[in-house]
This record gives structure tokens, sequence and C-alpha cells, in this order.
């Protein structure tokens, strides 16, 4: 079974704060992705990543960046938290190398800035 | 463009009722995979559904039936008595290439259909 696991489930920080929010796959799978997930909006994508150090920006980077330095792990960073970035997070993986293939998805970071 | 749209943004049935969430979408793709994927209370997504646009075979998984029409861009999901684990959020996604290529497919998702089952 793929799993996917991220650091924390629940996570409160301070505006201003650095954030570091942690995924990891033991799959093998080249592509890893973070969403937010908000009320009424649905999933977003905030970054992609294809491969080892490869990325993509998705429909709403702003405010965020990513690090990919070793193939199961994929960091999402935020630089300065805001309280417009409390938000549950989502954190996904899939064989990059089938068109057809389905992402599996982490559990979610809930997190909250105070 | 690239666009899943779930028009039911809640549907509150009572157990043992059939009910159909519905899926449209748009794609310039000739060929195409589309998804559904559930989100239960505990909050991780479970993919549920793959199919490809050349096969509109009706499918059945136990009391889960997808309809997918290309005619009319729907992919339609359907539970049979449903019941209380049913209960979820629901979504229909679209994969879509990404500026990388190959098989690198990033996925549109709708915006979900939150199911209520009631006892």
């Amino acid at each position: 079974d793929v799993k996917v696991t991220q650091s924390s489930r629940y996570l409160v920080k301070r505006t201003g704060e650095k954030v570091f929010l942690e995924c990891v796959q033991d799959m093998d799978h080249e592509n890893m992705f973070w969403y937010r997930q908000d009320p009424g909006l649905g999933l977003r994508l905030i970054y992609f990543s294809y491969d080892v150090k490869m990325k993509e920006k998705g429909d709403i980077p702003e405010g965020y960046s990513v690090s990919r330095e070793k193939k199961e792990r994929f960091s999402l960073i935020l630089e300065s938290a805001s309280t417009n970035q409390t938000s549950m997070y989502l954190c996904a993986s899939r064989d990059g190398t089938g068109d057809h293939n389905e992402q599996f998805f982490g559990p979610g970071t809930r997190l909250t800035v105070l | 463009a690239q666009k899943v749209t779930q028009a039911q943004t809640e549907i509150s049935v009572v157990e043992k009722e059939d009910v159909t969430l519905d899926c449209v979408y748009e794609t310039r793709d000739t060929t195409y995979y589309l998804f559904w994927y559930k989100q239960p209370p505990s909050g991780e997504l479970v993919f549920l559904i793959r199919r490809n646009s050349f096969d509109e075979q009706n499918e059945i998984s136990g009391r889960y039936s997808w309809n997918f029409q290309k005619s009319t861009s729907s992919f339609n999901f359907t539970i049979t008595a449903s019941q209380v684990v049913d209960s979820a959020v629901y979504f229909c996604a679209l994969p879509l290439n990404t500026n990388s290529g190959g098989s690198n497919y990033k996925l549109t998702f709708g915006k979900g259909t939150l199911l209520t089952v009631n006892p």
C-alpha cells in the first residue's frame, strides 16, 4: 500500500513565523503535490514537483515555496505566515510513469495562523 | 480551458436512499481520464475510480456505480442504498498535462459535493 505521511495533523503558528510542512511518501513516486483546501473553494494546487529538485507552480503559489531534495520528501514552506494562510494542507504523490495513474493523498495538516 | 463542475454543494439523504452526484467537465483533449475521490470526515482523500474517455460503459462496484456520457461531458456517481458511512465530500477530477510534459499530470478538481446520510 502506498503511504503518504504528513509531519503534523494540526499546527498553530504566529503571523510572520516561517513554517515548514513536511510530506513523505514510500512508493518511489516521481510526482508530488501540495494543495490547500478551503470551504467553498475545493482543492487548489499550490506547487507540484515532477522529480527531485524539479518543481512547477500551481494555481496559487504566492506566499509559498517548496523543496524536494530527496525523492520521497516534499516540503512546503511558508516564508512569513499570514492569517490568510490558515487552511487545510494536503500532500499527494503519484507514479509519474503512466498517464492514468491516480494521486495518493496524505491525511492533511490543519494549519492555524494567529 | 479545463474545468470540472460539481453543481451540488450539499446533499442530504436518509439511509437506504439512492443518491446521484453530478459531475460535468470541460476539456480540449480528445482522450482523457476522469477520477472520483472520497474525503471522509478524517480528511484523507481516497481514490474511488478512474475512467478512460474511450470507455463509456457504466462501471459498477458494489453499491457504487458510475455513468460516463461523453456526449454530455458528464461523469455521474450513484450510490445505491446509501449508508451512514457514505457520508463524505466527493470530488470529481480531470487530469491536465503539466508544463514538464511526459506523463506528469496534475488534477483539476471540482469543488466537491458534501453528502450527508442520516440514519
